[in-house]
């Protein structure tokens, strides 16, 4: 069974804090694929990173950086100096070839950036 | 923008009826996957197509059909619908069916009374 752990329901910062979101998932496939979307008000959902089981190495993308680590089945997401157009909900999700890549998404969590 | 569209944008409907959700690929993309957003279940994949042909499913009710044309274009079928069958469905595209980037569609945002 594969799931998507993302214990942080609802976060609160305020402008320019930093800010981690939580992922933890669960499979037992050696090969994977984890991925990062973000959903605005507006409802769309919009890709934000791709990372495969086998690259470890950490992405930065301007404010925003991935901590991927086997070891802790954990695929944490960071946003430096926050902005208030960084409010949304954020969704982890994983995908494994058993269920035809199909994307098995963590419940989300959901971020507030206040002026 | 992601490429990807799909009509209508909202749907009121009644207990009972069937309604008929149209996505469009991005262009070149030949998979299409129909996923589920309610605020009980969360994001539910519902099913797959790859250039035509069904490859894979989920969480689909059997009350729902999909299927996937010539053109790509796919359309969800909704049957019998019932109250909690509203949700925001969304259509995500992919170039194949592999671990591609799935790129998603607006939603089509559906409400039965």
């Amino acid at each position: 069974a594969q799931k998507v752990t993302q214990a942080q329901t609802e976060i609160s910062v305020v402008e320019k804090e930093d800010v981690t979101l939580d992922c933890v998932y669960e499979t037992r496939d050696t090969t994977y694929y984890l991925f990062w979307y973000k959903q605005p008000p507006s409802g769309e959902l919009v890709f934000l990173i791709r990372r495969n089981s086998f690259d470890e190495q950490n992405e930065i993308s301007g404010r925003y950086s991935w901590n991927f680590q086997k070891s802790t089945s954990s695929f944490n997401f960071t946003i430096t100096a926050s902005q208030v157009v960084d409010s949304a909900v954020y969704f982890c999700a994983l995908s494994i070839s058993n269920s035809g890549y199909a994307l098995n998404f963590g419940k989300g969590t959901s971020l507030l950036v206040t002026p | 923008d992601s490429g990807v569209t799909q009509t209508p944008k909202h749907l009121i409907t009644a207990t009972g009826q069937r309604v008929t959700l149209r996505c469009s690929p991005r262009s070149g993309d030949l998979s299409v996957y129909w996923y589920q957003q309610s605020l009980d279940q969360g994001l539910q994949f519902l099913i797959q197509y790859y250039n035509g042909e069904e490859r894979a499913k989920g969480n689909i009710l059997e009350r729902f059909s999909a299927q996937q044309f010539p053109d790509l274009h796919s359309e969800l079928n909704l049957s019998s619908l019932e109250l909690g069958d509203s949700a925001l469905y969304f259509c995500a595209s992919s170039v194949g069916t592999n671990w591609e980037t799935q790129y998603f569609g607006p939603g089509t945002r559906l409400l039965v009374l």
